[in-house]
């Protein structure tokens, strides 16, 4: 099956800096990759995902760039700020029915 | 709208004891899932179903046992628990067809096997 692996594990940044989280993976099938947000307490949400028929999406403040040559993908986050602090997770699927995820960036916004 | 609803929120079972995790949802999503949540471990797959009366094995599926009967329902049952399913457990579901790919998911069941 599936393989993502995800860096770093954590992340601390100073609120208005940027954010990079990466996440490489295995099977080059694969064509679909969201991005979860997990708050304390809470199921993921979904923020953002890409598929593999595109380089890079962006959403405000967030975006995603994917390349599927090194079978990779990242999530960067601008201006962050003190909301943005939670635990983010990649994920990937090549048929829509087993959805694979990473192992978790946990990032904290200092104000 | 209450989406996906999971119960209990917490349990503390005795090794060798049996229990079930409920999950509805009221989206009319075809797809629900269970994924496990471990520290450090991201989410692993457990089982998931793409429709009531069909159910198959995610990666970690040793130890559990599902049924989807109905679209709304689908309980995860644990048989003789063992220390190794204390987790968090997440059921979330996607409504399925064409490439609509957003899971959503329920709030958690903590489950800690003493």
């Amino acid at each position: 099956g599936e393989n993502v692996e995800q860096h770093p594990s954590t992340l601390s940044v100073q609120e208005g800096d940027s954010a990079v989280i990466k996440c490489t993976y295995s099977d080059s099938a694969s064509n679909y990759f969201p991005w979860y947000k997990q708050e304390l307490g809470k199921g993921p949400q979904l923020i953002i995902d890409i598929r593999s028929n595109v380089g890079e999406k962006k959403d405000q403040r967030i975006a995603v760039t994917l390349n599927k040559t090194a079978k990779h993908f990242s999530l960067h986050i601008t201006e962050t700020q003190p909301e943005d602090s939670a635990v983010y997770f990649c994920a990937a699927t090549y048929n829509f029915n087993k959805f694979y995820f990473g192992s978790g960036t946990k990032l904290n916004v200092k104000p | 709208n209450a989406g996906v609803t999971q119960t209990p929120k917490f349990r503390i079972l005795k090794i060798g004891q049996s229990m079930t995790l409920q999950c509805t949802q009221d989206m009319n999503h075809n797809y629900m899932y269970w994924y496990r949540q471990d520290p450090g471990m991201g989410l692993k797959l457990i089982y998931y179903s793409v429709g009531a009366g069909i159910t198959d094995k995610g990666e970690v599926p040793n130890g559990y046992n599902v049924s989807r009967s109905t679209t709304e329902d689908f309980p995860l049952r644990l048989e003789l628990a063992a220390p190794s399913q204390t987790s968090v457990y997440f059921c979330a579901s996607r409504v399925g067809g064409g490439r609509a790919g957003e899971l959503f998911f329920g709030e958690g069941s903590r489950l800690t096997v003493l």
